[in-house]
């Protein structure tokens, strides 16, 4: 069953480092999209991406963040200057459709990130 | 702003015991409805959606969720749990419009054997 890769699994970081998790959504979806959960707290919505431009993004996502689909497999989130609070699990998704349209998001099995 | 509540954050079951997790959701206009759940050391997985027709919706292990607009609620259930559902769940909530889904803060559910 295809399904989202997310690389790396945990990456310990120092404060003010730029870190930059990958994923590689299902191949035919076209909608990508990055999540993260804080531990303890919801799973919250940080970007969405539709051909090759964010088409959301919530406060959350400030200029510290940025996405990127460098190649045709690809998805990127970089944080340029991590923050202690920054220290969560990045969820990546996909969907095959968007909007109206939108059915399951298809969940990676994330990215611990801890910073120090 | 719209949000989505999940008034149980932990729950503990024994086996067979009959299971109700609430999900309330605060926008008023077409929502598409979503409960996710996350088996310890997985990924998030779709349980089940509500987008349209029959209110009550029928997912995969045996859950069920009713939606019900004059309530703005849609309360997963499930008849008699079992030791492997234990997991976290999520109610998810989308705008009709939106590509997003926005999710509630989850349910620990734990089953004793």
């Amino acid at each position: 069953e295809p399904e989202v890769t997310q690389t790396p699994s945990h990456q310990v970081t120092q404060m003010g480092q730029e870190v930059i998790l990958r994923c590689v959504p299902i191949s035919n979806h076209l909608y990508f999209y990055w999540y993260r959960q804080i531990l303890g707290q919801k799973v919250e919505f940080l970007v969405s991406f539709y051909n090759n431009e964010i088409s959301e993004k919530s406060e959350i996502f400030d200029d510290q963040f940025s996405v990127e689909r460098p190649d045709g497999s690809n998805f990127t989130l970089k944080i340029r200057s991590t923050k202690l609070e920054d220290s969560a699990m990045y969820f990546c998704a996909s969907s095959v459709q968007g909007g109206s349209n939108t059915g399951e998001l298809f969940f990676g099995e994330g990215s611990r990130l801890t910073v120090l | 702003a719209q949000s989505v509540s999940q008034h149980n954050h932990h729950v503990i079951l024994s086996e067979a015991a009959s299971l109700e997790l609430g999900c309330n959701y605060s926008y008023g206009g077409t929502v598409n409805l979503f409960w996710y759940v996350q088996y310890p050391g997985q990924h998030l997985q779709l349980l089940l959606k509500y987008f349209s027709g029959d209110p009550l919706v029928k997912g995969i292990k045996g859950f069920e969720a009713e939606f019900i607009k004059s309530k703005f609620s849609f309360n997963l259930r499930k008849p008699s749990v079992q030791w492997s559902d234990t997991a976290e769940y999520f109610c998810a909530v989308k705008k009709n419009r939106d590509d997003k889904i926005i999710f509630g803060k989850g349910t620990r559910l734990h089953i004793l054997p």
